[in-house]
């Protein structure tokens, strides 16, 4: 069964920092591309960054780009976001995706002074 | 980039069939056969329902599936039920390393 465990969200003022982490099983981790996935509750899903197998791959939205970074570390089955500079418009709720698989429960990240 | 087009809104009776398109360009529908669609429930996690355009995951009722023509994607659900009754999303790989997601579309069963 696939399991994402995500961690790591919370309160943070703007120009903040956050990491998101998380922990993946049931699945070949180090073989799946992965994603985070934002969602402001009431409103639609957008697709935040995207990292594949390897690292070797990487992709950004541009409202994310150069404040965020997204690593993995295929030893541990886990997949990380560096939240930098946040900014009011980042509060969402964050979701872990691995590709053509079930996501993670989602992770609150509000950013409010 | 902007998201992906898909209707707002559809309805359909109980057994009936509806379809829900989804509209991009040739740099990411057109592009590739990476599709997925999503079904979401309020204020549940979102759950995959088809990838790559046509692909069911194991557990996913056959009343559902996808298809593609050009830059147009679609979903079919036939035999329509009332715990169809959801928010449904598109996206798409783009051939810029990203991906894109659609509007969404709330399907009402009447």
């Amino acid at each position: 069964e696939v399991q994402v465990v995500q961690s790591g969200g919370g309160l943070v003022q703007p120009g903040g920092s956050l990491r998101l982490s998380c922990a993946a099983s049931g699945f070949t981790f180090s073989s799946n591309w992965m994603h985070w996935v934002r969602q402001v509750p009431g409103k639609g899903l957008v697709w935040v960054s995207l990292i594949n197998s390897d690292g070797s791959r990487i992709g950004y939205a541009d409202s994310v780009k150069g404040r965020f970074t997204i690593s993995r570390d295929n030893a541990k089955n886990t997949l990380y976001l560096q939240m930098n500079s946040l900014r009011v418009e980042d509060t969402a709720v964050y979701y872990c995706v691995p590709a053509d698989k079930d996501w993670g429960q989602g992770t609150l990240v509000t950013v409010s002074s | 980039q902007s998201a992906l087009t898909q209707p707002a809104s559809v309805s359909g009776s109980p057994g009936q069939s509806i379809t829900i398109s989804c509209t991009g360009t040739s740099s990411d529908i057109g592009a590739f056969n990476y599709v997925s669609w999503y079904q979401q429930y309020p204020g549940k996690t979102p759950k995959l329902m088809i990838y790559d355009v046509t692909t069911r995951p194991s557990g996913v009722s056959n009343r559902f599936s996808g298809s593609k023509s050009g830059n147009t994607a679609s979903l079919t659900i036939s035999g329509l039920q009332a715990e169809d009754e959801a928010d449904y999303y598109c996206c798409s790989y783009t051939t810029i390393n990203t991906v894109i997601f659609g509007g969404g579309t709330s399907l009402t069963v009447l």
